[in-house]
This record gives C-alpha cells, sequence and structure tokens, in this order.
C-alpha cells in the first residue's frame, strides 16, 4: 500500500502558484519523497526528489517539514500545461527496494485560466 | 535521463490473443520495469525485468501470463498473453536513471481488449 496520502484534487489559477500537499507520517529514516506528475494519456513524468532538505530545481520546489512528516511540492508559476496528477511517493530508492516505486492515487490538479 | 520509448503506442485486440509491447532505451540502464494502469486508476508495478536472468514478479502477476525479456541492457519486451477485457490497460516501462534512483518513463501502450 502507499504510504502517502495527497487531496484527491485541487485547483489553481493560472499564473499562481500551486501548492499540492502530501502526508507521509510513517515514513522511515532512509526513504526519499518523490514527486511525479502524469499528464493525460502519457507517461509519468519525474519533477523532482529529496531526503530532508528543501529542493529547487527548473520544474518545482519541494518543502519538506523537519520531521518529516509531511511535504509540499510548489509550481511558482502555473501554466494550464501543469494539469496533470501528481504523485507523491516515498521510497528507499536503490539500496533498500531495488527502486520499487508504490504508487497512490495522486492529486489531480487542474489549472484554470 | 536516457530516452525510453515503446512500441506499440496503442492497440486493439481479441481476447484470447497475445500482444508483445518493446520498450527501447536509448542508453545502457541496469533495472527495467513494466507498470500497468488500469482505467481510472494509479500504476501497479507488475515485474523488474532483469538482464540475463528471469523476471522478478509483483504478487499478483504471474510468467504465463505475462512473459518478459531482457536480451540486454537497452531492451526489455512485456507480453500480455491469452487476453480478456480486463486486461485493457496502459502497459508502461521505466528505466532508473544511470547513478540515480529515479525512475523515468515511456510513453505507454493503450491496450483495449475486445
Amino acid at each position: 500500500d502507499a504510504k502517502t496520502t495527497q487531496p484527491t484534487s485541487m485547483d489553481c489559477a493560472e499564473g499562481r502558484a500551486a501548492n499540492l500537499p502530501c502526508n507521509h507520517s510513517t515514513i522511515s529514516g532512509n526513504e526519499y519523497v518523490y514527486w511525479y506528475r502524469q499528464i493525460h494519456s502519457q507517461g509519468p513524468q519525474y519533477i523532482i526528489h529529496g531526503l530532508k532538505n528543501n529542493e529547487t530545481n527548473e520544474m518545482a520546489s519541494l518543502i519538506i517539514t523537519e520531521d518529516r512528516k509531511s511535504s509540499t511540492l510548489i509550481l511558482p508559476h502555473a501554466t494550464l500545461r501543469d494539469t496533470a496528477v501528481y504523485y507523491c511517493i516515498v521510497s528507499p530508492g536503490e539500496k533498500d527496494s531495488n527502486y520499487q516505486l508504490i504508487w497512490g492515487a495522486g492529486t489531480k490538479l487542474i489549472i484554470k485560466p | 535521463s536516457a530516452v525510453i520509448s515503446q512500441k506499440p503506442s496503442r492497440d486493439i485486440c481479441q481476447r484470447g490473443t497475445s500482444l508483445t509491447i518493446q520498450c527501447q532505451v536509448d542508453s545502457q540502464v541496469t533495472m527495467m520495469f513494466w507498470y500497468r494502469q488500469q482505467p481510472g486508476q494509479s500504476l501497479t508495478l507488475i515485474a523488474t525485468a532483469n538482464q540475463g536472468s528471469e523476471a522478478t514478479y509483483e504478487s499478483g502477476f504471474v510468467i504465463d501470463k505475462f512473459p518478459i525479456s531482457r536480451p540486454n541492457l537497452t531492451f526489455s519486451t512485456l507480453t500480455v498473453s491469452n487476453m480478456s477485457p480486463e486486461d485493457s490497460s496502459i502497459y508502461l516501462c521505466s528505466h532508473n536513471g544511470v547513478g540515480t534512483d529515479t525512475q523515468y518513463f515511456g510513453p505507454g501502450t493503450r491496450l483495449t481488449v475486445l
């Protein structure tokens, strides 16, 4: 079973920051937080991942709470093309899981003009 | 990340037949994976394709139904055997990024079984 809880759906206005929350209260010390998204009818796209420090790349920022029990993915200036299902996944990565990812239901993010 | 492609992108098949899906990566990767995504659902891992050995299947998936090949470090196939309408899904392959723990996905194969 997935170890994360996400809202089923969210709306965001185009041009605004989209903040997607994820709860992972049972996360283990060696588990990373990964975010992927899936635009309709396409394969999932990797966005970002982190262990305990906040991370930023060209797509998004990942804010992980100090206790690591929750995180927030931030799309700083959402566009219509960011409409997708966003998945938050916790995984130990290669050493302890052989790269296995367990997918929950995700959050359907709709960007509105 | 290595570019990953799948063939066919979609197919409509008759029940009782089999379909082989190909997954090609443009550089050598250690791990390749096959997932199923049923309509309106999230992804479920079918198996890990191991180069030079048999695939490792997840609970609920068996080799007779989903035989997998991994002849080299850039290519894998998944066969959906003796299909029924319940096999209608998107089938996705993925690989681990070289030197990272991140998985990268192909575009998927949309299968409809009549």
